[in-house]
C-alpha cells in the first residue's frame, strides 16, 4: 500500500519568514495531492491541493509543488503570521482507491 | 447547513466497557471515514464506507466494529475498550472517493479517554 513520509514534525519561525513541509510517497500511482490544515481542538481542514498532471500551484501566501519523478511534493507558506500556526498534513490519494493515506503531520509555530 | 457532526466530543469510560461514537452528515455523502489521531502518528483510516450496508477496513480496524444502515450516519464501536484506544477520532466525509473533484471533509473530533 501507499507510504507517506512527511518531514519535519515541527517546525518553528519567525513572523514573516517562510516555512516549507515536505512529504514523500510510495505508490506511482497516487494522482492527487492535497494538504490540510488543523487548528487546536478542530478537525483537518484542506487548504491547497495538487494533481499529478501538475508541477505547482499556489493560492495566495501558499503554494504546493509536486515532483513525481522523485516521488515528493512540498507546502510553501510564505510571509507567515500567527494565525498560521497549526498541525499540517500531507496526503496521497490513488487513482485506484480514492482513499487518502496521510503523512503524520507537522506542527507549525508561528513567533510574533 | 450543519455539515458533519460528532458526538459526543469527550468520552470517558473503562477498560472493558462498550463504546459507541457517533457520526452524522447532511449532504448525502457517498463516503464516510473513521480515522484516529495520535501523536507521532497522525491520522490513521479505522474503516471506511463507500456506500450503506458497505464497509471496508482501514491501516487499524482492530478492536472496532462500524456500520452504515443510513447514507447519513456512520456509527463506530469499540466493542471492548483498551487504553490503547485512548485517542482523538474524527468522522470524514466525501462525495465520492476522494480526488481533486470530491473534497473531504472532517467533523470536530472525539476525544476517547479508556483508563
Amino acid at each position: 500500500g501507499e507510504n507517506v513520509e512527511q518531514h519535519p514534525s515541527t517546525l518553528s519561525v519567525q513572523e514573516g519568514d517562510s516555512a516549507v513541509i515536505k512529504c514523500t510517497y510510495s505508490d506511482s500511482a497516487s494522482n492527487y495531492f492535497p494538504w490540510y490544515k488543523q487548528e487546536l481542538g478542530k478537525g483537518p481542514q484542506l487548504i491547497i491541493d495538487i494533481r499529478s498532471n501538475v508541477g505547482e500551484k499556489k493560492d495566495q501566501r501558499i503554494a504546493v509543488t509536486l515532483n513525481k519523478t522523485a516521488k515528493h511534493f512540498s507546502l510553501h507558506i510564505t510571509e507567515t503570521q500567527p494565525e498560521d500556526s497549526a498541525v499540517y498534513f500531507c496526503a496521497a490519494v490513488s487513482g485506484g482507491s480514492y482513499i487518502p493515506t496521510f503523512g503524520r503531520g507537522t506542527s507549525l509555530i508561528v513567533h510574533p | 447547513d450543519a455539515g458533519i457532526t460528532q458526538s459526543p466530543r469527550y468520552k470517558i469510560t473503562e477498560t472493558g466497557r462498550q463504546v459507541t461514537l457517533m457520526c452524522h452528515q447532511t449532504w448525502s455523502h457517498s463516503y464516510m471515514f473513521w480515522y484516529r489521531q495520535d501523536l507521532g502518528h497522525g491520522l490513521r483510516l479505522i474503516y471506511y464506507s463507500a456506500a450503506a450496508d458497505i464497509t471496508d477496513k482501514g491501516e487499524v480496524p482492530d478492536g472496532y466494529v462500524v456500520s452504515r444502515s443510513k447514507t447519513e450516519n456512520f456509527p463506530l464501536t469499540l466493542e471492548s475498550a483498551t487504553r490503547s484506544q485512548t485517542s482523538v477520532y474524527f468522522c470524514a466525509s466525501s462525495l465520492e472517493g476522494v480526488s481533486s473533484y470530491n473534497e473531504q471533509f472532517f467533523g470536530p473530533g472525539t476525544r476517547l479517554t479508556v483508563l
